[in-house]
């Protein structure tokens, strides 16, 4: 059974603020991860896909790094504003395309 | 505008009955996902379409049934609801079944069974 874990739950900052935060799953039999940014009643909404191992995929203030090898993936945000809030989902895919989602990591964004 | 749709966006009824939540996209996608966000906040995949063929069929009681009449839909029928059903259920799309493929979600229905 394939698990994919985030970490923290939950963070708070301030705006202004740079953090990050991690998608950890089995290094064995990668086929691709997706990270998708999840606001508060509304759907989740792709950010990037990433296949390979050193990948590194930047829209605007929010970057993502991959470590295949080690089962790893990171996403960063640069100055953190109030519209940043959300929660952050990553997501293995498979084989066959099914995506297994990490439980989120919720980021907390005070002006 | 809206690209994938679902209806109703609430549905509250009582155990027992049979409900149907319907979903639409205007991707021109070609598969199709149901997923249910359990009680820890969690979404898992229950079925999978690709052109009208079930593709992905996780573990899910015999009540749910996918229908998919065509490519742009995809509807989620449940017999003998039950409490335990009570959830958010999303649909998405994307435009094959493949894994770098980006899924675009709907807004989500909200099942309260009583």
């Amino acid at each position: 059974i394939l698990n994919v874990e985030q970490s923290p739950q939950s963070l708070h900052v301030q705006e202004g603020d740079s953090t990050n935060f991690t998608c950890s799953f089995p290094s064995s039999n990668f086929y691709a991860l997706h990270w998708y940014r999840w606001e508060t009643a509304k759907s989740p909404e792709a950010l990037f896909v990433m296949t390979l191992n050193g990948d590194e995929k930047k829209k605007g203030r929010i970057s993502a790094t991959l470590n295949t090898k080690e089962g790893y993936s990171y996403l960063y945000i640069k100055g953190s504003q109030p519209e940043d809030s959300a929660t952050y989902l990553c997501a293995l895919a498979n084989q066959g395309g099914k995506l297994i989602f990490g439980q989120g990591t919720e980021l907390s964004v005070k002006p | 505008d809206t690209a994938v749709s679902q209806t109703p966006k609430y549905l509250v009824t009582q155990m027992g009955n049979d409900k149907s939540i319907k979903c639409e996209q205007n991707l021109g996608h070609d598969t199709m996902y149901w997923y249910k966000q359990d009680s820890k906040k969690f979404l898992k995949i229950m079925f999978s379409y690709n052109n009208k063929e079930l593709i992905i069929n996780e573990t899910v009681p015999n009540r749910f049934s996918p229908k998919s009449p065509d490519k742009a839909h995809l509807n989620l029928h449940i017999n003998s609801l039950e409490l335990g059903d009570s959830a958010v259920y999303f649909c998405a799309s994307s435009p094959s079944s493949g894994r770098t493929h980006t899924q675009y979600f709907g807004p989500g229905t909200r099942l309260t069974v009583l």
